[in-house]
């Protein structure tokens, strides 16, 4: 039971370049969130999906994209990274009922040159 | 604007040595306040969820309270083991999606 799973672990990208970070989960949950994390601060939240065919923005959405694929898959892309977008990017999970828990993957620490 | 604030920053104690880490919190209307550890290298894990005022949750050395503006978690007898990053976040009721807002951690070190 692998429950979030995140593509890739590592990267490192030339300012300019594009990519797309990888979720998914067998957690059967509805709702499903990317996160970013700097040092010093809290996980800041990107964009979110309340369930599958919706998106919202987060707190810091600039520079970035995300799609939906299907209740399990959950991605986010980068269309011109910029060196400011080097962090660890977590995805996270909850059953999208109120008060329950969201469970993280492992993140994906990505750097940008 | 719902704010988590974290304290201490960083925390050094020897085995065995009690303390405590602390949440203050800025909320319209508390759904929910979540404890999570967080090891090097990995994702937050899910320890705790308090609710209400004057609750309380255990496990294992761990212990972790709720007032109306602030939680604490309370480390009893600490292990090396116990070392992490530990969390706090806090869930505003009229939230779509429930959102969390965390604060910046607090980075426990337990020496033997």
């Amino acid at each position: 039971n692998a429950g979030v799973t995140q593509t890739p672990k590592f990267q490192v990208l030339k300012t300019g370049q594009s990519m797309t970070l990888q979720c998914a989960q067998d957690m059967n949950h509805n709702s499903m969130y990317w996160y970013r994390q700097d040092p010093g601060m809290g996980l800041r939240l990107i964009y979110y999906s309340a369930s599958e065919g919706t998106t919202d923005k987060g707190e810091v959405p600039n520079g970035y994209n995300v799609s939906r694929l299907n209740k399990r898959e959950f991605s986010l892309r980068l269309e011109s990274a910029a060196p400011s977008q080097t962090s660890v990017y977590f995805c996270a999970t909850s059953g999208g009922y109120f008060n329950q828990p969201q469970h993280f993957g492992d993140g994906t620490r990505l750097s940008i040159l | 604007e719902d704010q988590v604030t974290q304290s201490p920053e960083a925390l050094r104690l020897q085995e065995g040595e009690s303390s405590s880490l602390n949440c203050s919190y800025t909320v319209s209307g508390l759904r929910g306040l979540f404890w999570y550890r967080q090891d090097p290298g990995k994702g937050p894990e899910f320890l705790f969820t308090l609710y209400s005022a004057g609750e309380e949750k255990e496990k294992e050395r761990l212990k972790a309270t709720l007032t109306k503006k602030e939680s604490f978690l309370h480390i009893t007898a600490p292990k090396p083991e116990d070392s992490a990053t530990y969390l706090c976040a806090v869930q505003a009721r009229m939230e779509y999606g429930n959102k969390l807002v965390f604060g910046a951690g607090t980075i426990l070190r337990v020496k033997s």
